[in-house]
């Protein structure tokens, strides 16, 4: 199966501060990375998909990157709403996997 | 709009079953692959299967294999999970989301249902 690392765990930031996560493929995926959004008690939402792409609906202060294996999501001008848990999976090979997930807490 | 609603869940004991269902509407479910995705307790997300969107493929996690199934009416926009054999970790939410036609992210979820394996 594909591992994904992502990096870091938790990280704390203020309303405006630009916060960037980052997620590692054990081996190449393609562009096929995306990002969701995990509030408590709710499903994921899809932010990014095919590494960069927007999805229809979401800020555009919400982008992703990718170099190689490795892939970015960054929140530029964070806003409340925003406090949250983020995931990036691979859609590329079955099993599709997940990274372990970052939580952004209110510093 | 696109929904996707999940059922069935509740609390069972080790080596028993339980079916889920996943209805949906507001698209057009025989176009899409739906696939279901659990979260044990304070845990990560971790994909647990497929099916195609005409049901004719599956595929299983490893850790489910052999003991879940996975079908469709897609006369009833609706999919189910068997699962069989229940085991303390399988404890978790389960979600049901439809994947995208042609890169098959996860586009649309379902709110979950809570399943606990306890004895």
């Amino acid at each position: 199966d594909i591992q994904m690392t992502q990096s870091p765990s938790s990280l704390s930031a203020s309303v405006g501060d630009r916060v960037t996560i980052t997620c590692r493929a054990s081996q190449t995926i393609n562009s096929n990375l995306n990002w969701y959004q995990q509030k408590p008690g709710k499903a994921p939402k899809l932010l990014i998909y095919l590494a960069s792409s927007l999805q229809s609906g979401v800020p555009s202060r919400f982008s992703g990157r990718r170099s190689g294996t490795d892939f970015t999501l960054t929140i530029n001008a964070l806003q409340p709403e925003d406090f949250a848990t983020y995931f990036c999976q691979q859609s590329d090979i079955t099993p599709q996997t997940f990274g372990q997930g970052t939580k952004v807490e209110m510093k | 709009q696109v929904q996707l609603q999940e059922s069935g869940g509740g609390v069972v004991q080790p080596g028993r079953s339980l079916r889920l269902s996943c209805a949906t509407s507001g698209f057009t479910f025989r176009t899409y692959a739906i696939h279901w995705v659990r979260q044990a307790p304070v845990k990560g997300l971790e994909w647990v299967a497929v099916i195609s969107s005409d049901g004719s493929q599956t595929n299983f996690a490893d850790s489910v294999s052999g003991r879940f199934t996975i079908s469709r009416d897609n006369s009833k926009n609706t999919l189910y999970l068997q699962m069989n054999n229940l085991r303390v970790e399988d404890t978790a939410v389960y979600y049901c989301a439809r994947g995208n036609p042609r890169w098959d992210y996860l586009d649309h979820w379902g709110p979950g249902t809570v399943v606990t394996v306890s004895s």
